[in-house]
């Protein structure tokens, strides 16, 4: 299978902070990655997918790029409904379609 | 709307089987792929298999093969996951979530709609 490797685990910011999510594919995966934001008890709510594009109703603050084994997911301009846990997800390969173990974006 | 409703929490002893259904509304429910996802107490996201929008027929993870089961009924637009020879390590909130797709149906294998989940507690 596939490993996706997410950082950092955690994240502290403040409203209106920039920040970025890194995550790093065990091997290529092209432009197949997507993330997901997800909220305590809830479940979790497609960003983006093929890697850069931005999913109807997500707002321009997310943004994703890469390819290949590494990806990121920015948030600019933090707002206080942006604090969650985001997943990054590969689809590239049939044996499995992984997820990132995760990062907390807590506020400071 | 699109919505995927599942059934509710279930408590298990170990070696037992447990089955959630996932009741889909808003679409055309024979047009989209279905997999499940599930999220252990405090951890992250994993895939557990999906099942063909035409065919019925079902791809499961390697860690699941011989202890999962997906099967639907198109009749009611509903689709199960039959998890048996359960363990402790499988207590768990199990989500159906539908596959994005294009207009002729072929998968995508990332996923736009989500259940709410299905608290499954495994124990003695």
């Amino acid at each position: 299978d596939i490993q996706m490797t997410q950082s950092p685990s955690t994240l502290s910011a403040s409203v209106g902070d920039r920040v970025t999510i890194t995550c790093r594919a065990s091997q290529n995966i092209n432009i197949w990655l997507a993330w997901y934001q997800q909220k305590p008890g809830k479940a979790p709510k497609l960003l983006i997918y093929k890697a850069s594009n931005l999913e109807s109703g997500v707002p321009l603050r997310f943004s994703g790029s890469g390819s290949g084994t590494e990806f990121t997911l920015t948030i600019n301009s933090l707002q206080p409904d942006d604090f969650a846990t985001y997943y990054c997800q590969q689809y590239n390969s049939y044996s499995g379609y992984t997820f990132g173990q995760g990062t907390k974006l807590e506020i400071k | 709307q699109v919505q995927l409703v599942q059934s509710g929490a279930e408590v298990r002893r170990p070696g037992a089987s447990v089955k959630v259904s996932c009741k889909a509304s808003g679409y055309t429910f024979t047009a989209y792929y279905m997999h499940w996802v599930r999220q252990a107490p405090g951890q992250g996201l994993e895939w557990m298999g999906r099942i063909n929008r035409n065919s019925g027929v079902s791809d499961y993870a390697q860690k699941f093969q011989g202890r999962v089961t997906m099967t639907r009924d198109t009749s009611i637009s509903t689709a199960y996951m039959e998890l048996s020879r359960l363990r402790s390590d499988d207590t768990a909130v199990y989500f159906c979530a539908r596959d994005t797709g294009d207009s002729s149906g072929y998968p995508f294998n990332y996923f736009d709609y989500w259940g709410q989940g299905t608290l499954v507690t495994v124990s003695s």
